[in-house]
C-alpha cells in the first residue's frame, strides 16, 4: 500500500527560479497538509486542504508561496521566485476523517530544497 | 488553540534503561495529542495518539504515553530503550498539527 508520495525528493535551484513541489496523498484521504522543516524554525504548517478546498493558509510565508489541490489525488506547492531562505525540507501529509482533530496524519518522505 | 512544548532538546539514555521524553500541552477544549518520530533524512512516522479514554496510550515499537490532565502533560515512555530508538521525537496537538520543537533521543550501547 503506497504511502504519501512526494516529488522531487531533492531540488537544487538558483535564486529567482520557480520551484514546484508535488504531492500525491494516500488514496481515500480527504485532508492534505503542507509543512516546512528548518533547523531554526522547526516544523511549520504552511497550508491545509479538506476535500480539495484550502482551509487555512495563514502559515504561508508570503505571496511567493502558493498551493493548489486540483483533485483528491494531487497537490502542488509553488515558490516563485525562490530565495535562499526558502531552503528547507518540505513535507506533505494526508489524513482521513471528519476533520475533527482526531485523525492521524501520514507524512511523505519530504522534498529537500536548496536555493542557491 | 492547541500548542505543545518539549522542554528538553536532547535526552540521553543507556540501552536497556527506561526512557521518557517530555511534552506539556496547552489547549482549549478537548486535547488531541500525538507523538511522531523522525529518523535521519526520513519523514515523520506516527507513534501514538490520545483522543479520549484511558490515560495510558500504547503505540508502535513498544512506546507508550501517559496523558495527565492535572499536569497538562503527555510524556512518551518506553520501559527498555534500544539503540535503534535514537531519533528525533515530536509531540503535536490539534488537527492541523502544532508541533513541539522536537527532542533528540540518543540511546548509547
Amino acid at each position: 500500500d503506497a504511502g504519501v508520495i512526494q516529488s522531487p525528493r531533492h531540488e537544487v535551484t538558483e535564486m529567482g527560479q520557480e520551484v514546484t513541489l508535488r504531492c500525491k496523498p494516500i488514496s481515500g484521504h480527504n485532508s492534505l497538509f503542507w509543512y516546512r522543516q528548518t533547523m531554526m524554525r522547526g516544523l511549520e504548517l504552511l497550508i491545509y486542504f479538506n476535500n480539495n478546498v484550502p482551509i487555512d493558509d495563514s502559515g504561508m510565508p508570503e505571496d511567493r508561496f502558493s498551493a493548489k489541490m486540483p483533485n483528491a489525488s494531487f497537490s502542488t506547492l509553488k515558490i516563485q521566485p525562490s530565495e535562499p531562505r526558502d531552503s528547507a525540507v518540505y513535507f506533505c501529509a494526508s489524513s482521513f476523517g471528519l476533520f475533527g482533530g482526531q485523525e492521524t496524519q501520514y507524512f511523505g518522505p519530504g522534498t529537500r530544497l536548496l536555493v542557491l | 488553540a492547541q500548542s505543545v512544548a518539549q522542554p528538553e532538546d536532547q535526552v540521553n539514555v543507556a540501552e536497556g534503561n527506561p526512557l521518557t521524553v517530555k511534552c506539556t500541552y496547552s489547549v482549549s477544549g478537548n486535547p488531541y495529542l500525538f507523538w511522531y518520530v523522525q529518523y535521519p533524512n526520513r519523514g515523520l512516522q506516527f507513534l501514538l495518539k490520545y483522543i479520549t479514554g484511558d490515560n495510558l496510550v500504547k503505540g508502535s515499537y513498544g512506546f507508550e504515553a501517559e496523558f495527565n490532565k492535572s499536569q497538562t502533560s503527555f510524556h512518551l515512555k518506553k520501559p527498555s530503550a534500544l539503540v535503534s530508538d535514537s531519533a528525533l521525537y515530536f509531540c503535536a496537538a490539534g488537527y492541523a498539527l502544532n508541533f513541539g520543537k522536537g527532542t533528540s533521543l540518543l540511546v548509547t550501547p
